[in-house]
């Protein structure tokens, strides 16, 4: 499989509901991403990871949970999530670290909070 | 507050015809980067435009640079229906591209009639 992927492409949940959604990137890129894409919205960058680490976070609420364990997964926790969270969430992956770059996109997760 | 703004925001056009898209930036990024956004679907890199003055074409699209005025545009020429989408355009978070951060306009609607 090439490309960055993601499962599931859609998630329901409940407000009470823990759930996990995964990205993967068979590029070998140094940099990946997550993005909520919202109706009417710009596209908003919520986390940046290189490698393991965290570089980025836009002050993005807590019940969101991403977790990196190595340069090819990145994963994004869910719990308590409110219907307001309702979105596309996008993963995407750059080659190089520290430096702006063309980013590769998932297909995304269709996510609803009911 | 760093911007990009596209317009226009829904752009409705007869097959056949030309148009132009126009993003502005406030930032002082030298690199420009347009995605195109299937209905449903992910966004998938069309072009970079990296210095000012930079002219990329592909088939029907031709994108451009001008960072002194800090605009892009991505023109259409003889429209056809397969070109309906929505399209973003994407400036560098820093100058230079010394972070991995993109900014994301707010998108065009595209929609081709016969």
């Amino acid at each position: 499989e090439t490309g960055v992927t993601q499962t599931p492409r859609h998630l329901v949940m409940g407000m009470t509901n823990k759930k996990s959604l995964k990205c993967e990137q068979h590029l070998g890129h140094n940099a990946m991403y997550w993005y909520k894409q919202s109706a009417k919205k710009p596209l908003e960058l919520m986390f940046v990871y290189n490698f393991k680490e965290q570089t980025e976070n836009n002050s993005v609420p807590s019940r969101f949970s991403p977790e990196c364990p190595n340069s090819s997964h990145l994963f994004l926790h869910l719990h308590t999530l409110q219907p307001e969270d309702s979105a596309l969430y996008l993963c995407a992956s750059s080659p190089r670290w520290g430096e702006a770059d063309t980013q590769y996109f998932g297909p995304g997760t269709r996510l609803t909070v009911l | 507050e760093l911007k990009v703004e596209q317009n226009p925001l829904f752009l409705s056009m007869q097959e056949g015809k030309n148009y132009t898209i126009y993003c502005n930036y406030s930032t002082t990024s030298d690199r420009l980067y347009w995605y195109r956004q299937d209905p449903g679907k992910s966004l998938e890199s069309l072009f970079v435009l990296l210095s000012n003055g930079a002219v990329k074409q592909e088939g029907r699209l031709m994108a451009s640079l001008d960072t002194k005025a800090r605009l892009s545009t991505l023109h259409i020429t003889a429209a056809v229906h397969d070109l309906s989408a929505t399209y973003f355009c994407a400036v560098d978070g820093e100058k230079g591209g010394a972070t991995n951060k993109l900014i994301f306009g707010t998108g065009t609607l595209l929609a081709v009639q016969p």
